[in-house]
């Protein structure tokens, strides 16, 4: 059955510094790889998202992810983060045909300081 | 384009009532899902709809139902609330899997206490 990991509950980072959160899923082949943002009361939104091609993927609100095969992680990055980015943070996969739906990981909460 | 709207947006029942949750989308989505959200759960699947008349248990089924009659709405309704079922609620779309264009379209939720 397939699997997504966020091994990181919570990340406090400063405003300014840069930001990584980890993923990593369990599956025979290739999947979809998303990330989502949920900020505080809202639904989710869709960040990036990877299907095939080029392994750095690039999303809204200056994050980019990189697929690694080898390791089956799609981590998420930005380089410089902003306060408003303090939110809950989702990577979910998906296999590329059939019905099986969207599996999703327990979250990463990011709160930012000053 | 509305995307996807929840009804309601808060509701509080008392132990054993009924009701109904309406999701509508306006995309013309083949899919739709219901998922419930609880602290350090993540997102867990209920039922989900490949089409119109069509439903799927997902991870969390029990205690609830759902409906597609029409493809643009997905109802989930609970028949005798209980406090576990005391939860936020989403609702997703999607189109089909096997396009590039393939994603999860979210409402905003349903904040739902059941006392």
């Amino acid at each position: 059955a397939q699997s997504v990991t966020q091994p990181d509950i919570h990340i406090t980072v400063s405003e300014g510094a840069s930001l990584e959160l980890r993923c990593n899923y369990s599956y025979g082949a290739t999947p979809y790889l998303f990330w989502y943002v949920q900020s505080p009361g809202q639904g989710l939104q869709l960040l990036l998202k990877y299907f095939s091609g080029d392994t750095l993927v690039q999303g809204i609100k200056g994050f980019e992810a990189e697929f690694k095969r080898s390791q089956s992680s799609f981590n998420l990055r930005k380089p410089s983060v902003h306060w408003s980015d303090a939110a809950e943070y989702f990577c979910a996969v998906a296999p590329l045909s059939g019905n099986t739906p969207l599996v999703f990981g327990k979250g990463t909460r990011l709160s930012v300081i000053a | 384009n509305a995307g996807v709207t929840q009804t309601p947006k808060f509701r509080v029942l008392k132990t054993g009532q009924s009701m109904t949750l309406l999701c509508a989308q306006d995309m013309n989505h083949e899919y739709m899902y219901w998922y419930r959200q609880d602290p350090g759960m993540g997102l867990r699947l209920i039922h989900y709809s490949v089409g119109e008349g069509t439903t799927a248990k997902g991870e969390v089924p029990d205690g609830y139902n759902v409906s597609r009659l029409k493809k643009q709405n997905f109802l989930l309704g609970l028949e005798s609330a209980a406090p576990s079922q005391t939860s936020v609620y989403f609702c997703a779309s999607s189109r089909p899997r096997g396009q590039a264009s393939y994603e999860q379209y979210f409402g905003p939720g349903t904040r739902l206490t059941v006392t």
